[in-house]
């Protein structure tokens, strides 16, 4: 089946404008999750959404940064007024979450240049 | 929280040989540990996992060993391929708490042919 997929794939944008990052998870996948990936660094967690459950926004790195899920699967990734050191990839991941430790299957990613 | 350290950064090796990554992590509540391939360009995608009730794992020419004690894991790759060749990462999460992964740094590997 299809798997995770993310729009756009490329995001060049100017330092100050707002930026919108689309997940589309796998279907009947019930937890999603974004990341960042800075250039040649590990993954970084952002945000986690599991069902009609407050989500986990522990890692969101500064209040320019929200994420919402609507209707319980498509999810967009908002950074306000954006900063050079915005620029990464931000990768989106789904799992069913039937068990506690299902495999989380990651997007293509956004690459995001704030320039 | 959870902090989780990937060794060594850069990792060369012959066409056939092994290669060994290793990784530590401080959370001892942490029951969950996956292993991600990323190709240059390409997302993420799980190689193996292991979870905390065994100490070992083998898929073919890749196997994972888990040292709770020790709070350490390592990803061994066998007779090495040129098409191995990529960027892997460990990972660890508590399960339960959401699952949410704290990723190790990466390790760069290539297999010269």
């Amino acid at each position: 089946g299809a798997g995770v997929s993310q729009s756009p794939s490329n995001k060049v944008t100017e330092k100050g404008k707002d930026v919108e990052l689309r997940c589309d998870p796998i279907s009947g996948h019930t937890a999603l999750y974004w990341y960042r990936q800075s250039l040649g660094q590990g993954l970084e967690f952002l945000i986690y959404f599991q069902g009609n459950s407050a989500p986990d926004k522990s890692g969101l790195p500064s209040d320019r940064f929200s994420a919402e899920r609507t209707g319980g699967s498509v999810s967009t990734l908002t950074i306000q007024r954006t900063q050079q050191e915005d620029s990464a990839v931000y990768l989106c991941a789904s799992t069913r979450n039937q068990g506690a430790t299902d495999t989380q299957y990651f997007g293509p990613g956004t690459r995001l240049t704030v320039l | 929280g959870e902090n989780v350290e990937q060794h060594p950064s850069t990792l060369s090796v012959q066409e056939g040989d092994s290669a060994v990554i290793k990784c530590t992590y401080s959370d001892s509540a942490s029951n969950y540990f996956p292993w991600y391939k990323q190709e240059l360009g390409k997302r993420p995608q799980l190689i193996i996992d292991i979870r905390s009730n065994v100490g070992e794992k083998k898929d073919q020419r890749i196997a994972v060993t888990l040292n709770k004690t020790a709070k350490h894991f390592s990803l061994h790759i066998t007779e090495t391929q040129p098409e191995d060749s990529a960027v892997y990462f460990c990972a660890a999460s508590k399960g339960a708490a959401g699952n949410k992964l704290t990723f190790g740094g990466g390790t760069r590997v290539l297999v010269k042919p």
